[in-house]
């Protein structure tokens, strides 16, 4: 079984501003993959960032990267150059490598960029 | 690019009633996921299909069954519906296995389902 944890609830920071949200998970799995989601009021689900267990690079995607820490179980996203756009719900999610499992999910970051 | 299509958008039923719920899945995508997101809640896995098996299964209630079909949408059933199984619905699918394991889960724009 997968956990995955997210503990802050909620963050606010002002345009242009850098943020990270952090996030911890729990696997007995060897081959694992680690995502962040966005839901912005629309309620869509869009897909931010992949990283492999197995790469040691960190993953980047334009304003977005990750911090992974395998041995520490951390995957923080950073945000940088905010953008009032980035206002939404933030998950993470984790699923083994096995092919068609599902997602587990944290509870989510209320990420609300100030302008 | 075209996405994931879920049908129907929004949808009212009474408790005890049935429902269901289609996902046209990304064109050559061949792996279905459904998912439950109750009010203020993170989304929970429910079952998964892959070249119309059966795949995964997570937390999905006896009351609700899923199927994939050989254009490889899927549908939910969910019978004797309860007030507690308002929620958004939503559908993901991926890319062919012989693409590797780590195909990123596409969602569609769900379904919100009301039961009064």
């Amino acid at each position: 079984a997968q956990t995955v944890t997210q503990s802050q609830p909620e963050m606010s920071v002002q345009e242009a501003e850098t943020v990270t949200l952090s996030c911890t998970y729990d696997t007995s799995e060897s081959n694992y993959y680690l995502f962040w989601y966005k839901q912005p009021p629309s309620r869509q689900m869009i897909l931010v960032i992949r990283q492999e267990a197995y790469k040691q690079q960190n993953a980047t995607e334009n304003r977005f990267s990750v911090n992974f820490q395998k041995a520490a179980k951390s995957f923080s996203l950073k945000i940088s150059d905010s953008q009032l756009g980035d206002t939404a719900m933030y998950f993470c999610a984790s699923r083994s490598g096995g092919g068609a499992d599902g997602l587990t999910f944290g509870k989510g970051t209320h990420l609300i960029i100030q302008p | 690019a075209a996405g994931v299509i879920q049908s129907p958008r929004h949808l009212i039923k009474e408790k005890r009633e049935t429902a269901t719920l289609k996902c046209y899945p990304i064109p050559r995508h061949d792996t279905v996921y459904w998912y439950q997101q109750g009010p203020g809640q993170d989304p929970q896995f429910l079952i998964s299909f892959y070249e119309k098996m059966q795949s995964d299964k997570g937390s999905i209630p006896d009351r609700f069954s899923a199927q994939q079909f050989s254009d490889y949408h899927s549908e939910l059933n969910m019978s004797s519906l309860e007030l507690g199984d308002s929620a958004l619905y939503f559908c993901a699918s991926s890319s062919p296995r012989r693409m590797g394991s780590r195909a990123e889960q596409y969602f569609g724009p769900g379904t919100r389902l009301t039961v009064t």
